[in-house]
């Protein structure tokens, strides 16, 4: 069973660091692009990031360029992202969600006080 | 950027009836569209991909159809857990963008 597991999410003040990951099973991860997608309390999905198979290509919504870095650790079936300088408006459910789509995880949540 | 503007906001249907959704881009994704249903406190569930195409385990009363820039997600019957917020995603360039969602709510 495909199964994605974020975990990370906390309390964080304004400026601040954090760093999510999100732990796969079920399927061969190194097989698989990956994407992080947030979404906000009471709003829509915004996708964040996305990292190739080999973690060579990445992409970033405008909103997290520069501040936020994607990456993968085939070995470990892990997916990160590091995110710093932390605004308000980064609060949110973070999701970790395959490339094919058709699997997410349940989500963490990140709030940035101010 | 590609913005995809979906309508109505929410559309109140009772169950028994036809649901029709639309998701307008505002230039060309080809057929590189996909549609969600997320209920409250849960993660998106990919219902139809390349705009027509149904993911694993959905639903046929779950339909999707156009292409370029005007796409409908129709649902031929509303079933009692079919009540949810809808999503629209377009893949055919980065950034990946999602529109703003139609939320089907029970009349």
């Amino acid at each position: 069973e495909v199964q994605l597991v974020e975990s990370g999410g906390d309390l964080v003040q304004r400026g601040g660091s954090l760093r999510l990951s999100c732990a796969a099973s079920g399927f061969t991860f190194s097989s698989y692009e990956m994407n992080w997608v947030r979404q906000a309390p009471g709003k829509g999905l915004e996708w964040i990031s996305y990292i190739s198979v080999s973690g060579s290509t990445k992409h970033y919504a405008d909103s997290v360029k520069g501040r936020f870095t994607i990456s993968r650790d085939n070995a470990k079936n892990s997916l990160y992202l590091q995110m710093n300088s932390l605004r308000a408006d980064d609060t949110a459910i973070y999701y970790c969600a395959l490339g094919s789509w058709d699997y997410w995880g349940q989500g963490t949540l990140v709030t940035v006080s101010s | 950027e590609i913005v995809l503007t979906q309508s109505p906001a929410t559309l109140s249907l009772s169950p028994g009836e036809r649901a029709t959704l639309s998701c307008r881009a505002s230039q060309s994704v080809g057929s590189s569209l996909a549609w969600y249903q997320q209920k409250p406190g849960q993660a998106p569930r990919l219902l139809i991909y390349d705009a027509s195409s149904r993911a694993t385990g959905i639903p046929a009363r779950f339909s999707g159809s156009g292409s370029g820039t005007d796409f409908t997600l129709t649902i031929s019957s509303l079933e009692p857990e079919d009540f949810a917020v809808y999503y629209c995603q377009q893949r055919n360039n980065w950034p990946l963008t999602f529109g703003g969602g139609t939320k089907v709510e029970i009349k």
